[in-house]
């Protein structure tokens, strides 16, 4: 099976700078990736995906980086906004379909003013 | 456009009593999916369906059960609750490759 984990549960940023929320997976066989924001009361929404093809994707003011030999991934959010504080969760799957996902346990990222 | 919608947002069951809950979806998406949400923790694959009247288990399937008579429905039945379902569940669909589709999540608390 995959775990999926994430390196830190709380990450605090000032309003401005860049973040980085990391994550490692187990499954080598993993081969799509993606990334999920959680607001509070709400359901996850998804930011960015990859597949194991590719090493990065870029989106609006993100970047998802995959490095598949030490089978981890990275979120980076460029000048954080305040509007950016939520749980970040990512997922893994064998195979690309999104009922096979499997979650890390999510970061909370808090943006200082 | 609806997406996917879940009913209810909030239930409270005692120990015992068995309930289901809803999930629809409007974007004739063939995969769905039920996820149980606890602190602390990831999101947990329930159970799924790859599209009408086909269904299978998840990570987390004890104690739940399903059934997909249409594409648009997915409920999750909980047939004599316990304590230890007590949990957020999102329901998610999916057009089979890519992103999932989450509702609102649905608050169940079991006492």
């Amino acid at each position: 099976g995959e775990s999926v984990g994430l390196h830190l549960p709380t990450l605090s940023v000032q309003e401005g700078d860049n973040s980085i929320i990391n994550c490692a997976y187990s499954n080598s066989a993993s081969d799509y990736f993606i990334w999920y924001k959680q607001e509070s009361g709400k359901g996850p929404q998804f930011i960015i995906d990859i597949r194991s093809n590719m090493d990065k994707r870029q989106g609006q003011r993100v970047t998802v980086l995959l490095n598949k030999t030490v089978k981890h991934l990275s979120l980076q959010i460029a000048a954080t906004q305040p509007g950016d504080s939520a749980v970040y969760f990512c997922a893994a799957s064998p195979g690309g379909a999104g009922n096979m996902l499997t979650f890390g346990g999510g970061t909370r990222l808090m943006v200082k003013p | 456009n609806a997406g996917v919608t879940q009913t209810p947002k909030f239930q409270v069951l005692k120990t015992g009593q068995s309930m289901t809950l809803q999930c629809a979806q409007d974007m004739n998406h063939e995969y769905m999916s039920w996820y149980r949400q606890d602190p602390g923790m990831g999101l947990r694959l329930i159970h799924y369906s790859v599209g009408a009247g086909i269904t299978d288990q998840g990570e987390v399937p004890n104690g739940y059960n399903v059934s997909r008579s249409t594409t648009e429905d997915f409920p999750l039945r909980l047939l004599s609750a316990a304590p230890s379902q007590t949990s957020v569940y999102f329901c998610a669909s999916s057009p089979g490759i890519g992103e999932l589709f989450f509702g609102e999540g649905s608050r169940l608390t079991v006492l």
